[in-house]
């Protein structure tokens, strides 16, 4: 099946400091969505990006689909930003999401 | 507001039992999955559905079941519970595939086998 990989596993920030976050795939994919887990297990779509660039505040996601990979941009991180954050693909042909093994976030203030 | 309620937040059963993990969806959704959570894995997938009564397994259905008798309702049964299945296990829905296609994630059933 299709790999995901995510780097790095663990990220420490303090306040106000601007992070990325990678994910590498190695197989072309028709959809591509970050995730962010909360504390409390709860997990919340961030970006839907199979490919292209998108924002939404203090978060943005680009996507080389030709190349295999995805970027989730962290600016001014806030202590409200730690928890997990996951990219997962479906490939073509597929119904289900395959997910990396995450980025673990701990922005401390 | 949309919804993925999962029966139980936390459970904990002795090794040997028999144990259900309910999901409801009030979506109206044609498909639905079951997760398994563990640390440094992310989230692997057990078991989905694309309609009431269709399954397909995932890449880990060894030693679940599933059932989806109505649309909003898909559970996951654990046969004979071991330790090896203490996990977070998550529920999740969607519509068909398409293009901005999102899925929706329960919160979550921690589950202690003992």
């Amino acid at each position: 099946g299709i790999q995901v990989e995510q780097s790095p596993p663990d990220l420490i920030l303090q306040e106000g400091a601007n992070s990325t976050l990678r994910c590498n795939f190695s197989d072309s994919v028709n959809n591509l969505q970050w995730f962010h887990q909360n504390p409390w297990g709860q997990l919340i779509n961030l970006f839907y990006i199979p490919s292209g660039t998108k924002q939404n505040g203090r978060l943005s996601a680009t996507t080389v689909a030709t190349e295999r990979y995805s970027l989730l941009y962290i600016s001014s991180s806030q202590t409200t930003d730690s928890g997990v954050y996951f990219c997962a693909v479906r490939r073509t042909g597929r119904r289900a999401l395959t997910f990396g093994s995450g980025t673990r976030l701990q922005v401390q203030p | 507001d949309v919804k993925v309620t999962q029966s139980s937040r936390y459970l904990v059963k002795r090794t040997g039992e028999k144990v259900f993990l309910e999901c409801v969806q009030d979506m109206d959704h044609e498909n639905m999955f079951w997760y398994r959570q563990d640390p440094g894995l992310g989230l692997r997938l057990i078991y989905f559905s694309y309609d009431v009564k269709m399954k397909e397994k995932g890449d880990i259905p060894e030693g679940y079941s599933v059932s989806r008798e109505k649309k909003e309702r898909f559970s996951l049964i654990l046969e004979s519970a071991s330790t090896n299945q203490t996990s977070m296990y998550l529920c999740a829905s969607s519509s068909l595939p398409g293009d901005g296609n999102t899925i929706y994630f329960g919160e979550g059933s921690w589950l202690t086998v003992v």
